[in-house]
Parts: C-alpha cells; sequence; structure tokens
C-alpha cells in the first residue's frame, strides 16, 4: 500500500520567512502528488499538483513543489511567506492507476507578524 | 454553486447512539469518499464509492456504515460499533480519473459524550 510521510508536523516562522515542507511517498511507479491548505475554519483546497512534464509546479499564493522522482519526493516551498498562510498543509499522492488520494499526517504552520 | 455539502457542522450524541453524517454533492463526480481527520494523524479514508450502489472499505472501515443510492449523496453512520467516534470527519468527491484532485466538504465535527 502506498504511503506518505510528511516530516516536519509543526513548524512556527515569521513572516517573510523561506518555507519548505518536506513530503516523501513510497510507490516507485507513476504518481500524481497533490499539496492541499487547510485555513481555520475552512475546508481543504487545492494549493497544487503535478501530473506529468515540468516537475516545478506552481500553484496558488505563490507556492511551488518540486517532483523529484529519485527521491519519492515533492516538497513544498514559498520564498516568503505571510501570517495569512497560517494553515494546516497535506501532501497527497495517488499511484498505480488509482484515483483515491492518500494523505500524509499534515503539517500545521504559524506564521507570525 | 457546485461543490460539496455537509451537515450538520457540528453534532452532539450520546455514547451507544449511532448518527448519520450527511454529504450531498452537485458536482456529478463518480466518486465520494470519507476521511476521518484527528490531530496528527492526518486524513484516514473510511469508505468510498466509485458508482452508485458500490462501496469499499478504506483503512478504518470498523464501526462505520455507508450507502450510496444516488449519485449525489453518500451519508456515513457512526455506530456503536466504532470506540472512538468523537473526531472531524470529511467527505469528498472526485471524477473517476487518475489525477484528477479530489473536492472536499466543510466537514462534520462530531462528538460523543
Amino acid at each position: 500500500a502506498q504511503s506518505v510521510s510528511q516530516h516536519n508536523h509543526h513548524v512556527i516562522l515569521s513572516e517573510a520567512a523561506s518555507l519548505e515542507l518536506g513530503c516523501n511517498y513510497s510507490y516507485g511507479g507513476t504518481v500524481n502528488l497533490f499539496w492541499y491548505v487547510q485555513y481555520p475554519g475552512q475546508h481543504l483546497q487545492l494549493l497544487l499538483k503535478y501530473f506529468s512534464g515540468d516537475p516545478l509546479v506552481k500553484g496558488i499564493k505563490g507556492f511551488e513543489a518540486e517532483f523529484i522522482k529519485s527521491k519519492f519526493s515533492f516538497n513544498l516551498r514559498k520564498p516568503s511567506v505571510q501570517w495569512s498562510d497560517t494553515a494546516e498543509y497535506f501532501c497527497a499522492v495517488m499511484s498505480g492507476g488509482s484515483y483515491i488520494p492518500t494523505f500524509g499526517r499534515g503539517t500545521s504552520l504559524i506564521v507570525h507578524p | 454553486d457546485g461543490g460539496i455539502t455537509q451537515s450538520p457542522k457540528y453534532l452532539f450524541r450520546k455514547e451507544g447512539q449511532n448518527v448519520t453524517l450527511s454529504c450531498e454533492q452537485n458536482l456529478n463526480h463518480d466518486a465520494m469518499y470519507w476521511y476521518r481527520q484527528d490531530p496528527g494523524q492526518g486524513l484516514r479514508l473510511i469508505y468510498y464509492s466509485q458508482i452508485v450502489n458500490d462501496f469499499q472499505k478504506g483503512d478504518i472501515a470498523e464501526g462505520y456504515s455507508v450507502s450510496r443510492e444516488k449519485k449525489e449523496s453518500f451519508p456515513l453512520t457512526v455506530t456503536s460499533a466504532q470506540k472512538n467516534p468523537t473526531a472531524f470527519y470529511l467527505c469528498a468527491s472526485s471524477p473517476r480519473t487518475f489525477g484528477t484532485e479530489a473536492f472536499f466538504g466543510q466537514g462534520t465535527r462530531l462528538t460523543v459524550v
């Protein structure tokens, strides 16, 4: 069974700091990768996704992620965070032709103004 | 507006009672899912349905039941057999296509006292 690991469970940053959240998955075949965000009191929404092609994908609100197949990784980055980025972030993967996403445990990000 | 509606937002039940959580979507998606979200554990799949009148157990199906009598509806029943039912429950849907993201409802927070 596929699995997703998010290494950082809690991250605390000051505004303007750079962000990188780690995500590794276990499946070695074709994968689709996603980052979702859950702002306080809101539903999960898609930040970005990788399907094929350019391994560097850009999402909403200045986020980007890089798919590194050799490392089974899909880390999320943002060069300068804002207070409004405070949220929980989830990495998810679809693999082996399955359209059912498997999620990581999530990373809680707090950005201090 | 197209989307997924979960009701109610907050639900309180006494221990030993069954309770049903509602999930309706008007996105014309074939697949629907129920996830359970607990702090530090991410989203864990309870049940999923690929098509009307068909559903499959996910990773933590014990103590839960579902039905899929209509394409737009996928209610979840938390039975008295579920040992730790207090949690945040998320319903999602997606086209039955590899690489397409899932869309989520606002969630139902169930508290069993």
